[in-house]
This record gives C-alpha cells, sequence and structure tokens, in this order.
C-alpha cells in the first residue's frame, strides 16, 4: 500500500526566502505525481504535473523534482512571496492507474 | 476558465436527509472521483467512476452512492445523512490517460 508523508507540516518563513517542501513515498512503481495548492476553505489547484519518466517540472518560480529510486519528490518555490500561503499536497498516481495516493499536506505561511 | 464545478460551496442537512452533491466538468473527462477531506485525515477516496454508468468504490464508500448518466456529471448521494458525514467533499476529473487531475472548489457539508 502507498503511503506518502510530508514533512514539515506546517512551516513558516519571512517573504523572500526561497524554501523545499518534501513528500516521500514507499512504492516507486507510481504513474506519475502531481502537486496541488489548497488555500483555506477551497479546493486543490494543481501546480505541476511530473510523469514517472520525467526528473522535474518548472513552473514560474516553482520546480518539482522526482527521484523514485530514494522515494522523494521536493517542490521548490524560488522568491517566497505572501500570496504562496497555502498548504500544498503532494499525489502519486500508483498501482492500477486510479489509485491516487494524497499526503497529508505542508501547511505554509510567508509573513511580509 | 472553470473547468470541475461542484453545485454548492456549503450546504446544511438534517440528519437522515437524502443529501444530492452534484459535479460537472467540461473537459470530456473520462474519470471523476469524490474525495472527502478532514483535519488530520486529509483526502480519502469515496467513489470514482471509469466511464458512464461505470462506478468503483475508494476507500470508504459505506454510507455513500454515486451516479453517472452522463460524462460531464458525477453524483454523490448520502442516502441518509449522518453527524459523521460533517466534512469538505472534493470532485475531480482527469481523463483516460490519467494524467493531470482537477479539482472543484469543494462542498462544505454539515448535518446537524
Amino acid at each position: 500500500k502507498q503511503e506518502v508523508t510530508q514533512i514539515p507540516a506546517a512551516l513558516s518563513v519571512p517573504e523572500g526566502e526561497n524554501l523545499v517542501l518534501n513528500c516521500s513515498f514507499t512504492d516507486s512503481a507510481i504513474y506519475n505525481l502531481q502537486w496541488f495548492r489548497q488555500d483555506p476553505g477551497k479546493g486543490l489547484t494543481s501546480l505541476l504535473l511530473i510523469q514517472s519518466s520525467q526528473r522535474e517540472q518548472t513552473s514560474g518560480r516553482l520546480n518539482a523534482s522526482l527521484d523514485k529510486s530514494s522515494g522523494r519528490s521536493t517542490l521548490y518555490i524560488a522568491a517566497s512571496q505572501p500570496g504562496d500561503s497555502a498548504t500544498y499536497l503532494c499525489a502519486f498516481v500508483s498501482g492500477g492507474y486510479q489509485k491516487v495516493t494524497f499526503g497529508t499536506g505542508t501547511k505554509l505561511q510567508v509573513i511580509p | 476558465d472553470v473547468k470541475v464545478t461542484q453545485s454548492s460551496r456549503y450546504l446544511v442537512k438534517r440528519t437522515g436527509e437524502k443529501v444530492f452533491l452534484e459535479c460537472v466538468q467540461d473537459m470530456d473527462h473520462e474519470n471523476m472521483f469524490w474525495y472527502r477531506q478532514d483535519p488530520g485525515l486529509g483526502l480519502r477516496l469515496i467513489y470514482f467512476s471509469y466511464d458512464v454508468k461505470m462506478k468503483e468504490k475508494g476507500d470508504i464508500p459505506e454510507g455513500y452512492s454515486v451516479s453517472r448518466e452522463k460524462k460531464e456529471r458525477f453524483s454523490l448521494i448520502l442516502e441518509s445523512a449522518s453527524t459523521n458525514q460533517t466534512s469538505m467533499y472534493l470532485c475531480a476529473s482527469r481523463d483516460a490517460m490519467n494524467t493531470e487531475a482537477f479539482f472543484g472548489q469543494g462542498t462544505r457539508l454539515t448535518v446537524v
């Protein structure tokens, strides 16, 4: 059974810092990995998708990497802004394609 | 630019009522999903559908049923609402190649 751990559970940083969010998984037979952000009381917004054959994806100030051998994915946020404050979730599709396993999230606060 | 739409943002229902949560997607996706999200438990899959009239149980299907009569619409039904079904409900869709998933804005259901 795929288990997904996100560390840290919460993070508070001053504006302008570069930061890394971590996601660890136990089953390396993944199909793809997706990073989401969730604002309080809202749905999930897709940030980046990495297929299992890829190592990383970039979108603006965001960079996500995937290392299946170590069972890790990281989300790098450059020059953080207060608008980046949200909960960040990673999700893996594995097994029979339909199975999606979510991490419990990292709650990020960027202080002006 | 709305892709996945849930019929209500907030709902308050009484114990024992039959509750319908509706989800519509405009991306012609084959796969649709219903999750619930609770503090400390993360997102848990209730049901998913991979085609019209097709459905599969997720991790926590008890107390729920679903209906998919048209490709774009996936309904979650609480046959007899109970207080332990108070939660945030999230609908998602994804294409048959299981690439990027898109989520609706969520429905906060309170059962009193």
